[in-house]
């Protein structure tokens, strides 16, 4: 049982740059959402998803799409990178419909030069 | 998502003394409370929530009291060791974290 498995760990993007991040849970999860987190200013909200097919835009979706093909995967795409947008990925999911994690995946790092 | 403040935003405390941590919310109508501890460079990790139903939960050196009638709750943890020091996150519904609180224990 992995959880929550995010990729890459690491990336360095040049502004302009598009990139997918992926994240997959294999406990059949309905809930699951994207967090950034930056210094000072702990998780916020990008955009989450209660179930395949449904997405919804959360605190700071700005630069963001997400989709929802399967229960197990949700990937965040950056259109196109600005260095703003440096910052640690979290996603997470939950078997619970009260949009609050209960696994979160290891992160990724994003840096925008 | 609601608001949530979250204070301190830094706690020291000697090992083995308890540790405070406070956080208020603005939507009456939330109705589950969890708290994460999220160790430098790692994940967050849920350790302790709580129902709006019920107004204390105990996990061994660590509890969690509700107050609803004041919209705030609290994470209290006992004796405290080395490993208890994190950062730790409260939240409530509706996807709302607290800003954190940076907890270290003093040998």
């Amino acid at each position: 049982n992995a959880g929550v498995t995010q990729t890459p760990k690491f990336q360095v993007l040049k502004t302009g740059q598009s990139m997918t991040l992926q994240c997959a849970q294999d406990m059949n999860h309905e809930y699951m959402s994207w967090y950034r987190q930056d210094p000072g200013m702990g998780l916020r909200l990008i955009h989450y998803s209660v179930g395949a097919g449904i997405t919804d835009q959360g605190e700071v979706p700005n630069g963001y799409n997400v989709s929802r093909s399967t229960t197990e995967d949700f990937p965040l795409r950056l259109l196109s990178a600005a260095p703003s947008q440096t910052s640690v990925y979290f996603c997470a999911s939950s078997s619970r419909k009260g949009n609050q994690p209960q696994h979160f995946g290891d992160g990724t790092r994003l840096s925008i030069l | 998502g609601e608001n949530v403040e979250q204070h301190p935003s830094t706690l020291s405390v000697q090992e083995g003394d308890s540790a405070v941590i406070k956080c208020t919310y603005s939507d009456s109508a939330s109705n589950y409370f969890p708290w994460y501890k999220q160790e430098l460079g790692k994940r967050p990790q849920l350790i302790i929530d709580i129902r709006s139903n019920v107004g204390e939960k105990k996990d061994q050196r660590i509890a969690v009291t509700l107050n609803k009638t004041a919209k705030h709750f609290s994470l209290h943890i006992t004796e405290t060791q080395p490993e208890d020091s994190a950062v730790y996150f409260c939240a409530a519904s509706n996807g709302g974290f607290g800003a954190g609180t940076t907890v270290t224990v003093r040998a």
